[in-house]
């Protein structure tokens, strides 16, 4: 079955410190990958997105996230945490259909 | 160009009443589709309509859930007889025809049932 695993319930960094949140999914076919961030009783916003093409893309608010198909895996990264970054942030994937497939989520707290 | 308009943002409703969730897909989509948060879980797809048509419901629940996106006016998501577990967030997203890879997300409806 299509799954995507964010192993990491909680993360806590401290402002300026570099982030990595893991991604992993599970698919038959070539997916679709994104990441979105939810603040506080806020919706989605899409952070990136991989549909083909250089496996590193580069997002908004100075994320990048990395495709790697050996790993099945689809991380997300930013070299230096500013405060507001703190949210919850998702994975998700679709296999080029309607159907995305969310994780449940990394929630991420800055220390100032 | 504005977004996908969800209303209310806000619901309560108590156990056994009615809840009718509102979306409003971005100008030019006539595809849209529901998906539920419930408390520490990520989104889960719901439903996909288009103008006038259910074309995938296999994520509704199968009692006291309907949808629908008529000719005119916004898609509407119903529950109804609330009852507390559909406490949840409920997002509306939409997309252009053949484009279903690239939805974009309203800012959700935040259903509490007391």
């Amino acid at each position: 079955a299509q799954s995507v695993t964010q192993p990491d319930i909680h993360i806590t960094v401290s402002e300026g410190a570099s982030l990595e949140l893991r991604c992993n999914y599970s698919y038959g076919a070539t997916p679709y990958l994104f990441w979105y961030v939810q603040s506080p009783g806020q919706g989605l916003q899409l952070l990136l997105k991989y549909f083909s093409g250089d496996t590193l893309v580069q997002g908004i608010k100075g994320f990048e996230a990395e495709f790697k198909r050996s790993q099945s895996s689809f991380n997300l990264r930013k070299p230096s945490v500013h405060w507001s970054d703190a949210a919850e942030y998702f994975c998700a994937v679709t296999s080029g259909t309607y159907k995305y497939i969310f994780g449940t989520g990394t929630r991420l707290k800055v220390l100032a | 160009n504005a977004g996908v308009m969800q209303n209310p943002r806000h619901l309560v409703r108590r156990r056994g009443q009615e809840a009718r969730l509102r979306c409003s897909p971005m100008k030019g989509h006539s595809h849209v589709y529901w998906y539920r948060q419930l408390p520490e879980e990520g989104l889960k797809f719901m439903v996909y309509l288009q103008k006038e048509n259910i074309i995938d419901e296999s994520g509704m629940p199968k009692e006291r859930f309907s949808a629908e996106f008529p000719k005119e006016g916004p898609s509407i998501l119903r529950i109804q007889q609330v009852v507390r577990g559909d406490s949840a967030a409920y997002f509306c997203a939409s997309s252009l025809p053949g484009q279903g890879e690239t939805q974009y997300f309203g800012p959700g409806t935040r259903l509490l049932v007391l």
